[in-house]
């Protein structure tokens, strides 16, 4: 159980152009999801945390206008790269909350991660 | 001071040995913790989650908790090489907070 999946794995885009992914969590439903970037050797940042049916809550230094968030049910969020350059090439990886059994506390579960590479 | 502290590595352990892996926090009213393994270009797998003092233990894996310390580590027995990876601590606010706060991670490589 508590598995979450990601599409694409990988893409390759031309600057400019925008680029959607998608992350699902296939077993549970998931009300709030989290997406994370994560650059060659340094550990995962939080972009932005999505709950189902309101505005994604980004974290500081995260551009809202350009990494478009939308959580539009309980299984589905979707992070849009908008006008991709270079320097947005990353792994971005999404992860969703699961309540587990009665008297555990939620966990996040990682979805495989996409790796985004903008020419 | 950073919120989740682990020491970089790379921690190199033999082949059957005991890999130990500490991190440090610094929010005193943390409730939830977790350890993540993370190989290379793979996103990270949970391992362990612990919530309250003492030893929790699963399998080749004990996680360590102490509160009053602030530190968490997480122990693996009889190191196999495929637990050659990167060990990420992550710590929780619990009582409704969601996000996770993440260590830099540990690479921990196992000498056959």
């Amino acid at each position: 159980g508590a598995v979450v999946s990601q599409h694409p794995s990988w893409v390759i885009c031309k600057s400019g152009t925008s680029v959607k992914i998608e992350c699902r969590s296939l077993d549970f439903q998931a009300t709030t999801m989290f997406w994370y970037r994560q650059f060659p050797k340094q550990s995962l940042m939080l972009m932005a945390t999505s709950n189902e049916g309101s505005k994604a809550t980004y974290e500081q230094g995260v551009e809202k206008d350009k990494f478009l968030i939308n959580h539009a049910s309980l299984t589905l969020s979707t992070l849009t790269v908008t006008s991709a350059h270079p320097e947005d090439s990353s792994f971005y990886i999404c992860s969703a909350r699961a309540l587990l059994t009665s008297g555990s506390t939620d966990t996040q579960y990682f979805g495989p991660g996409t790796r985004l590479t903008v020419l | 001071q950073k919120e989740v502290e682990q020491n970089s590595g790379p921690l190199s352990v033999p082949e059957g040995a005991i890999a130990s892996l500490n991190c440090t926090y610094s929010d005193r009213g943390s409730q939830s913790f977790f350890w993540y393994r993370q190989y290379s270009g793979k996103s990270p797998e949970l391992i362990m989650s612990i919530y309250s003092n003492g030893d929790k233990e699963d399998g080749r894996f004990t996680a360590q908790l102490n509160k009053a310390s602030q530190y968490v580590s997480l122990l693996i027995r009889d190191s196999q090489p495929s637990d050659s990876a990167t060990y990420l601590c992550a710590v929780n606010l619990g009582f409704g907070n969601e996000k996770l706060t993440f260590g830099t991670g540990t690479r921990l490589t196992i000498i056959p």
